[in-house]
């Protein structure tokens, strides 16, 4: 099973300021990285696949970047609507597996 | 507008067995395949099971191998999730999700099943 390790767990920051979090994969992946959304109650929303494809109409602050092992999510500048927790997810093996998440906060 | 409705979650004893189904609209169902990801109360995410669209491939997480069972029904436009032997580890929001390439870009609202005695 490839275990999939985001950092930090939490990452405090403030509105128009710039995230950046972090998926390490215990094994290469390619490309087969994807980041997804949840806001609080609500279900996860796709942001990234293919470690750095946008999906349909995900803001251009969402960017993704990577290769192998070491993947990044940037939010260049943070929305109110930005504040929520954020999920990798390697689909590059069986079983697919996810982050732990980075919630990401005031 | 592609819409997954997930049925059929609810309140069960540890040992027993639920039925969950996912309805499926606006995208040719047939053509896709299908999984199911479930979240347990203030958790992460984590995937469960995978079958494909000619339901000829089918894969489960360690966690749900020989208890769960997958299967869809494509002239029905629904996936389902046969459920046993629950115990309070399977409490969680269960999501029907399509996959494209591997990924996930179409979530259910997803249907809540309570482990517990």
């Amino acid at each position: 099973e490839i275990v999939m390790t985001q950092s930090p767990a939490t990452l405090s920051v403030s509105p128009g300021e710039r995230a950046t979090l972090s998926c390490r994969a215990s094994q290469s992946l390619s490309n087969k990285l994807a980041w997804y959304q949840q806001r609080p109650g609500q279900t996860p929303r796709l942001l990234i696949y293919d470690t750095f494809i946008r999906a349909t109409d995900i803001p251009a602050r969402f960017s993704g970047s990577g290769f192998g092992t070491e993947f990044t999510l940037t939010i260049s500048s943070l929305q109110s609507e930005d504040f929520a927790v954020y999920y990798c997810h390697q689909y590059f093996n069986w079983p697919r597996t996810f982050g732990q998440g980075t919630k990401v906060e005031i | 507008e592609v819409l997954l409705v997930e049925s059929g979650g609810g309140f069960i004893q540890p040992g027993g067995s639920l039925r969950l189904s996912c309805a499926a609209s606006g995208f040719s169902f047939r053509t896709h395949s299908m999984n199911w990801v479930r979240q347990a109360p203030g958790k992460g995410l984590e995937w469960i099971s995978y079958e494909t669209s000619d339901e000829k491939t089918i894969h489960y997480a360690d966690s749900v191998k020989g208890r769960f069972t997958i299967s869809r029904d494509n002239d029905r436009y629904s996936l389902y999730l046969q459920m046993n032997s629950l115990t309070d580890l399977d409490t969680a929001v269960y999501y029907c999700v399509v996959s494209i390439e591997g990924y996930f870009p179409y979530w259910g609202q997803g249907t809540l099943v309570t482990v517990s005695s």
